[in-house]
């Protein structure tokens, strides 16, 4: 049964870089048919997508955090990765990964979930 | 990006009743559209893709229609283990995004 979990700092200072992985199990990241993509959810806000990846290092961003965001792959660890730059308040949010359908566009499964908050 | 609108915010509803809740494309999305289930402290499950289609797994009592740009989530005969908040999600065009979500309560 494929299980994706995050871990990352759960807190981070203003202006710095937030930096999460996603480790993948049961299943291999590199299987060829699927995206994994990175999802956020701000308290009491709705889903917004953040980007995805494919195994081959190909990335897709939201175009409202693209000139922040940088999404990478390390297959050797079944891992991807979320490091997101210059973070405010705004950026605190439960960050949530998930395999990216390409093809149907569906997200499935999700991690846990962890949340990040912005703070001095 | 494609706004999408779901109605309505939440609803109350009994044991063994049926829920329908709606979700709106601010434009089409032919029929890229995914329903979602979260329980509390959970992630978000799939429940419906490609507007209809329902996710290996899931009960039968879930359903899914539409296309364009209105569409509905059905749930038929509901359990105990259906309250929870279901979110659309459209995924013709980029970025993916997501309806505010409907929370479906115990009446």
């Amino acid at each position: 049964q494929l299980q994706l979990q995050e871990s990352g700092p759960g807190l981070v200072k203003p202006s710095e870089t937030l930096s999460l992985t996603c480790t993948v199990s049961g299943g291999s990241i590199s299987s060829g048919s699927y995206y994994w993509g990175w999802i956020r959810q701000p308290p009491g806000k709705g889903l917004e997508w953040i980007g995805s990846l494919y195994y081959s290092g190909s990335t897709y961003y939201n175009p409202s955090l693209k000139s922040r965001v940088t999404i990478s792959v390390d297959t050797s660890k079944n891992q991807f990765s979320l490091r997101l730059s210059s973070v405010t308040a705004a950026d605190t949010a439960i960050y949530s990964c998930a395999r990216h359908d390409y093809a149907t566009g569906w997200f499935d499964p999700w991690g846990q979930g962890t949340l990040v908050t912005v703070s001095s | 990006d494609i706004q999408m609108t779901q109605s309505p915010s939440s609803l109350s509803a009994s044991v063994g009743g049926r829920v329908t809740i709606t979700c709106r494309a601010s434009q089409s999305v032919s029929s890229y559209l995914n329903w979602y289930q979260q329980k509390p402290g959970k992630a978000p499950k799939l429940l419906i893709y490609a507007a209809s289609s329902l996710q290996t797994g899931v009960p039968s009592r879930f359903s899914g229609s539409g296309s364009g740009t209105d569409f509905t989530l059905t749930i038929n005969s509901l359990q105990l283990e259906d309250f929870a908040i279901y979110y659309c999600q459209q995924s013709y065009s980029t970025p993916p995004t997501f309806g505010a979500g409907t929370k479906v309560e115990i009446k």
